[in-house]
């Protein structure tokens, strides 16, 4: 079964340029979570999609993040324009939407490094 | 609200030692717990988790973590770590939304 994939892995860019991440869920897992994990912390939580539908985006700056996932299986994340700030590695996650236990388990991309100079 | 802490920052210890990452958590609702652990350069792969039932949890690669409800906590174990142990490691709670901790950096010495 082939796993979460994301691209790119790394990205350097300068402060005020956009930038873009892509995620492409397991098949079949109808939940897709955005993370950002600044240096030295855990994962936030940006946005979570069930299907092509936001869930939750309390946490997502949205002046300038913005994220789709129009036919309910790849994602796309922006960010335009980047501040330094925005420096860390943005996860992709997704689970299968089911019982309350399969929805809690959820797997992991390698992430995106950003680095906003 | 839900909040989760992990009180080490880094733990290191002995090849084949015993070890134990702390993880204690706060919420008004039942929760669900987990442990996630990051290896350098990858995305977190679920080690175990704890939705209901026997408090005494076991995961992948011999660990294991036991819910204290009346203590909050949710601690993780492993009676003898290896070098390849070497990793990040994250308590997660988790009512309406997942909650990560800070995490707890394993550094395994020879």
């Amino acid at each position: 079964e082939a796993g979460v994939a994301q691209s790119p892995r790394y990205k350097i860019i300068e402060k005020r340029q956009s930038v873009a991440f892509w995620c492409n869920p397991i098949s079949g897992h109808a939940t897709l979570y955005w993370y950002q994990q600044i240096l030295g912390q855990g994962p936030k939580l940006l946005i979570q999609f069930q299907n092509n539908g936001v869930v939750d985006d309390s946490q997502l700056p949205k002046d300038r993040f913005s994220a789709e996932r129009l036919k309910g299986v790849d994602s796309t994340l922006k960010i335009q324009p980047a501040k330094l700030e925005d420096s860390a590695v943005y996860l992709c996650a997704s689970s299968l939407l089911g019982t309350a236990e399969s929805s809690y388990e959820q797997y992991f991309g390698p992430g995106t490094r950003l680095t906003v100079t | 609200a839900q909040s989760v802490t992990q009180l080490d920052s880094q733990v290191p210890v002995f090849e084949e030692a015993p070890v134990e990452l702390r993880c204690n958590y706060s919420s008004s609702v039942s929760v669900y717990l987990f442990w996630y652990v990051q290896y350098p350069n990858q995305g977190l792969q679920l080690l175990l988790k704890y939705l209901s039932g026997s408090t005494l949890v076991k995961g992948i690669n011999g660990f294991e973590a036991e819910f204290n409800k009346s203590q909050t906590s949710f601690h993780l174990r492993k009676p003898s770590v290896h070098i390849s142990d070497t990793a990040e490691y994250f308590c997660a709670v988790s009512a309406s939304k997942i909650i990560f901790g800070s995490g707890t950096r394993l550094s395994i010495r020879p």
